[in-house]
């Protein structure tokens, strides 16, 4: 099926821990992006990129590393996670203009 | 900041038309309106934008007065599945290019 799939989609580990969320879409998109959701049920966008390039880094705290080895992949890498962390993370993707974004199901980190 | 307001929530009978109103007063002419939803425990769906036209899909309608400051998203005949947390969005296409989500309208359909 066509559509932007994250792993793992539950994530619960200790603070301190480094871990990885994977991300990959194949519809064609040339943009990817990271949203976060805490626990108030704010959507805040964290990074994007096109082609490969960083595009959008939001005042987020370097222990976060994005990384897109190609377009149709983007993950997100975390280390010395915090309570704070907690969320629930999503992966989107678009084509660069007026596109609606298409999201994934979500990981919901628990950091405990 | 999102650059919109919304109703905190709503509800609608299932069978009705449901109208979820925007503002976005502060809109720019190369602004687009978009709409999103979120149900329960899952990611984020497109809906439906507009620039200055109506516009219609086989989900819902938008909308969009004359001068732009405001828009309406209408699901035509609810259902029980349309329950979600509407989001109402303004966004420009530039570089860096991003969705800004706000509080959004949490949509509840009564059966």
């Amino acid at each position: 099926d066509t559509a932007v799939s994250q792993t793992p989609k539950y994530l619960v580990t200790q603070m301190g821990n480094d871990k990885s969320i994977k991300c990959e879409q194949n519809l064609g998109h040339d943009t990817m992006y990271w949203y976060k959701q805490d626990s108030k049920k704010f959507l805040k966008i964290m990074f994007s990129y096109n082609n490969k390039e960083l595009i959008i880094n939001e005042t987020v705290p370097n222990r976060f590393s994005p990384k897109s080895p190609d377009k149709a992949h983007l993950n997100l890498h975390i280390n010395s996670l915090e309570l704070g962390d907690s969320a629930v993370y999503f992966c989107a993707s678009s084509r660069r203009g007026f596109y609606g974004y298409t999201f994934g199901s979500g990981t919901r980190l628990t950091v405990v | 900041d999102a650059k919109t307001t919304q109703p905190t929530s709503m509800d609608c009978a299932e069978g009705r038309a449901a109208n979820l109103p925007c503002n976005h007063s502060t809109i720019s002419g190369n602004e687009y309106v978009y709409w999103y939803r979120q149900i329960h425990s899952q990611g984020p769906q497109y809906i439906i934008h507009g620039l200055k036209n109506n516009e219609t899909n086989e989900m819902a309608s938008l909308i969009i007065t004359e001068d732009r400051k405001s828009s309406t998203l209408i699901l035509p005949h609810a259902t029980l599945r349309d329950t979600a947390v509407y989001y109402c969005i303004v966004r420009a296409l530039n570089r860096d290019d991003k969705i800004i989500f706000g509080k959004g309208t949490r949509l509840h359909i009564l059966p």
